[in-house]
């Protein structure tokens, strides 16, 4: 098992230009997380796919769009990247068995950087 | 969602046990007590969670008061591997789709 995949692992973004940033988990896991990480900073939930099909937004979803593509990919988009979005992106993923805690899986992560 | 504090950093002799503390003194009935780590550059790593009654697992143990306003975090045999951001995350068992809501931590440094 590779666990929670991301691509790419590093990026270089002029303002305006637009992206997405892919995500793959191979546990069979139903819900799904995007966070960013600022320096010196916890995690900020971006969006959260709780099933395939759904889509929510977390606490920080300004300027970001989610897709779940089929119960293995969650990707997200910055259709016009700003430097506030300069950040460190972590995909998760989680089981939503009944009996099962909140053990979330996180990716190795993107660092993407907007000039 | 109860808040939680935690301090800003500690430091760990090699081979002792790492104490990590966190208050979390508004928790609910139905809220969990969990512990995830992050080691410098890498995704957050689950490592415990309990609610009322102190648990222990391969990677630590966590013990919470009795009136489970605060609980520690225990590394027995800190390793120089466990230096790590710590976070204490109190989450309800449903309801929430389970978002995390982390803080900035505890830095614990190990050394040697």
């Amino acid at each position: 098992n590779a666990g929670v995949t991301q691509t790419p692992k590093f990026q270089v973004l002029k303002t305006g230009q637009s992206m997405t940033l892919q995500c793959a988990q191979d546990m069979n896991h139903n819900s799904m997380y995007w966070y960013r990480q600022d320096p010196g900073m916890g995690l900020r939930l971006i969006y959260y796919s709780a099933s395939e099909g759904t889509t929510d937004k977390g606490e920080v979803p300004n300027g970001y769009n989610v897709s779940r593509l089929n119960k293995r990919e969650f990707s997200l988009r910055l259709e016009s990247a700003a430097p506030s979005q300069t950040s460190v992106y972590f995909c998760a993923s989680r089981d939503r068995g009944m009996f099962t805690y909140n053990e979330q899986f996180f990716g190795p992560g993107t660092r993407l950087t907007v000039l | 969602d109860a808040k939680t504090t935690q301090p800003t950093s500690m430091d760990c002799a090699e081979g002792r046990a790492a104490n990590l503390p966190c208050n979390h003194s508004t928790i609910s009935g139905n809220e969990y007590v969990y512990w995830y780590r992050q080691i410098h550059s890498q995704g957050p790593q689950y490592i415990i969670h309990g609610l009322k009654n102190n648990e222990t697992n391969e990677m630590a143990s966590l013990i919470i008061t009795e009136d489970r306003k605060s609980s520690t975090l225990i590394l027995p045999h800190a390793t120089l591997r466990d230096t790590a951001v710590y976070y204490c995350i109190v989450l309800s068992s449903g309801g929430s789709n389970y978002k995390l809501t982390f803080g900035k931590g505890t830095l614990l440094t190990v050394n040697p």
